[in-house]
């Protein structure tokens, strides 16, 4: 039972562009969501997160938009650049009062490719 | 800045032999979390700590993993009588409340079972 869903495998884009990564969920309960990036080699890391009471929030290149009717969220990486190459994460997080403190659930991940 | 830290990086061992993998936290979290990664999936929850205290346990831990966190710092995985399908990347992640932190994970700890 996938209850986080990352159904592009992978993406391309060209540097400057805009990459968009996508991922759907089943779980209503889930009430935070967060992206990670991972190297190969290395453990996930944090790149941005939002909270179920918002439907938008920045960091730098980075926009996190989430649309709870649709149980979707995505990633906006603008302008994209070549070391953004990696595998993209969704994650989220049921029942810790709108926080990551509990467990997460991932998808499958997203295999970016940003070409110069 | 000391991250979150995993020792062994890479472990090779025969079936049927026990192992152990050893976390420390970033020293101020008092949350520590196990997760397992296989290839071409995301990180798989196992498990998870606050101090001392262990509060939730996945069904994919079988009775042949356990884990301790003694005196709420490190913590240990341990994986009795390893088998093939044990291979893995397992991987620690600390966090820490209050506040919307998110968890922070380390390089992860690469199990191949042979």
């Amino acid at each position: 039972d996938q209850q986080v869903k990352q159904n592009s495998p992978s993406l391309s884009v060209q540097e400057g562009r805009i990459s968009i990564l996508n991922c759907d969920y089943t779980n209503s309960m889930f009430d935070y969501f967060l992206w990670y990036k991972k190297y190969p080699a290395e453990g996930p890391t944090f790149l941005i997160s939002i909270s179920s009471i918002k439907d938008k929030n920045e960091d730098g290149r980075f926009t996190v938009f989430l649309n709870k009717s649709a149980k979707h969220l995505s990633l906006h990486i603008v302008p994209s650049q070549p070391g953004d190459s990696a595998v993209y994460f969704c994650a989220a997080s049921a029942g810790a009062g709108g926080t990551s403190y509990g467990k997460l659930t991932f998808g499958q991940g997203t295999i970016l490719t940003v070409h110069p | 800045d000391t991250g979150v830290s995993q020792d062994p990086r890479h472990k090779i061992t025969k079936r049927g032999q026990n192992v152990t993998f050893r976390c420390d936290p970033i020293s101020e979290h008092n949350r520590l979390y196990w997760y397992r990664q296989t290839l071409g999936q995301g990180p798989e929850f196992l498990t998870y700590f606050q101090n001392e205290a262990q509060l939730e346990k996945s069904r994919l831990l079988s009775d042949r993993f356990s884990a301790e966190r003694p005196k709420g710092s490190f913590s240990t995985l341990e994986i009795q009588r390893t088998e093939q399908g044990d291979s893995a990347m397992y991987l620690c992640a600390s966090s820490y409340r209050p506040g919307t932190g998110a968890q922070f994970f380390g390089p992860g700890t690469r199990l191949t079972v042979l």
